[in-house]
């Protein structure tokens, strides 16, 4: 079946440039999660909703950073004046309802922002 | 909180051989952890876990060994292929708010020589 899917793939900003993206996740996941992964580095952790809610976002590092999920599906990561320490991938995962320390995330193939 | 890192930055090796990648976390209650791969241009994926209460697991060609007296822990992959050639990283998952964060390590890039 289809996994999470990311839009776009590649996305290169001019500093100040305002960016959202977007992540498509599993059908009848109600989980679902971002994180960055700077260049040779480990994804970290930015923000995560349950449906529609977003019960933390504690890993966002910095107010220009917003992420939304409206209808409980569809998620945007939105970053406004976007700043060169900004260029990552920014990974979207998703995952089921069912509660526990176990529940496999599955992750969408990135986008990667550039910005110059 | 949690800090997760990784021996070996790089692991070059035969096609055919057997590759080990070393991790160390830092949180003595942390009680499952992940093996992920991650190929060029795509995100991680899930290849293995374990529990705290095993010291050993196995899948197909590869084996999770927990050490939890020195808080580290081993991914062995057996007959290493090209296909294998990827970044691993070992995660900790933390319930938060009744979803699961998880805390990578650096990675570990492994290249196989034909």
């Amino acid at each position: 079946g289809a996994g999470v899917s990311q839009s776009p793939r590649y996305k290169v900003a001019k500093r100040g440039q305002d960016v959202a993206l977007r992540c498509d996740p599993i059908s009848g996941h109600v989980s679902l999660f971002w994180y960055q992964q700077a260049l040779g580095q480990g994804p970290e952790f930015l923000t995560y909703f349950q449906n529609e809610a977003q019960l933390d976002k504690s890993g966002l590092p910095s107010d220009r950073f917003f992420a939304e999920r409206p209808e409980g599906s569809v998620s945007t990561l939105k970053i406004q004046r976007t700043q060169q320490e900004d260029s990552a991938v920014y990974l979207c995962a998703s995952t089921t309802p069912v509660a526990g320390v176990d529940n496999e995330q599955f992750f969408g193939p990135g986008t990667r922002l550039t910005v110059l | 909180g949690e800090s997760v890192g990784l021996h070996l930055p790089t692991l070059s090796v035969q096609e055919g051989d057997n590759s080990i990648i070393n991790c160390a976390y830092s949180n003595s209650a942390s009680d499952y952890f992940i093996w992920y791969k991650q190929e060029s241009g795509k995100g991680p994926q899930f290849i293995i876990d374990i529990r705290s209460n095993m010291d050993k697991r196995q899948g197909q060609r590869v084996t999770v060994l927990l050490n939890k007296t020195v808080k580290h822990l081993s991914l062995q992959i057996a007959a290493t292929q090209p296909g294998d050639s990827a970044v691993y990283f070992c995660a900790v998952p933390r319930i938060v708010a009744a979803g699961n964060k998880l805390t990578f390590g650096g990675g570990t890039r492994v290249l196989v020589k034909p």
